[in-house]
């Protein structure tokens, strides 16, 4: 399988501890974003890398969350002290930037539950 | 201020009929369009898109309608499979291989 790997699939935590997961692009593709969908709304974008660089973090939902893509490989998204409102499904995609009419491809997404 | 808006919650069609999702976006900059398919506990598909130069694109039984100056696209489905039953986002981007931003989605029943 080739496609946009996301890890763990699903993930259970108890309010104020830190989760991380793991997103595993398409090989070769240099551009990876995480987006975040909550229930009944679409995908929301939060951050994403042109191979190690973060071109836009603005869209981070605070300071608690950081991404990082150390090597321009696979990605982890770190969620600190996490909170009720944290819990959604939390999608990586990857795109191979080549310019005009580029599309992502996103993986199956974490689904977390804070409790 | 949701830049892209997907009207219509819900669609049902018969097998073999012509579905028919309808987008609309406020952001005139937007310059690229997408539509996903998404499956319960799956991510998104990718089905079909569009840029800002054309106003129809087509792949098999999709196809993809863009009016600029209405700020409107429209997704074709033609003729509609129950195996299409799934909740469809359209998506727009300043450009190609930039943020996107989704549409709250609409799911299509196909009845056999």
């Amino acid at each position: 399988d080739t496609g946009v790997s996301q890890n763990p699939r699903h993930k259970i935590t108890k309010r104020g501890q830190n989760v991380t997961f793991r997103c595993d692009p398409i090989s070769e593709h240099n551009r990876l974003y995480w987006y975040r969908q909550t229930l009944g709304q679409g995908p929301e974008f939060l951050t994403y890398f042109q191979n190690e660089a973060q071109l836009e973090k603005s869209r981070l939902l605070s300071d608690r969350f950081s991404a990082e893509r150390p090597k321009g490989s696979f990605s982890t998204l770190e969620i600190q002290r996490t909170e009720q409102g944290d819990s959604a499904m939390y999608l990586c995609a990857s795109s191979p930037y080549l310019g005009a009419e580029e599309t992502q491809y996103f993986g199956p997404g974490t689904r977390l539950l804070v409790l | 201020d949701q830049q892209v808006k997907q009207n219509s919650p819900s669609l049902s069609v018969q097998e073999g009929r012509i579905s028919i999702l309808n987008c609309d976006y406020t952001n005139s900059m937007f310059d690229y369009f997408l539509w996903y398919k998404k499956y319960p506990a799956e991510g998104p598909t990718f089905l079909i898109s569009i840029s800002s130069i054309k106003d129809k694109n087509e792949d098999g039984r999709f196809t993809v309608f863009l009016n600029k100056s209405a700020k409107h696209l429209s997704l074709h489905i033609v003729p509609s499979q129950p195996g299409d039953s799934a909740v469809y986002f359209c998506a727009a981007s300043l450009y190609a291989g930039n943020m996107l931003t989704f549409g709250g989605g609409t799911r299509l029943m196909v009845k056999p």
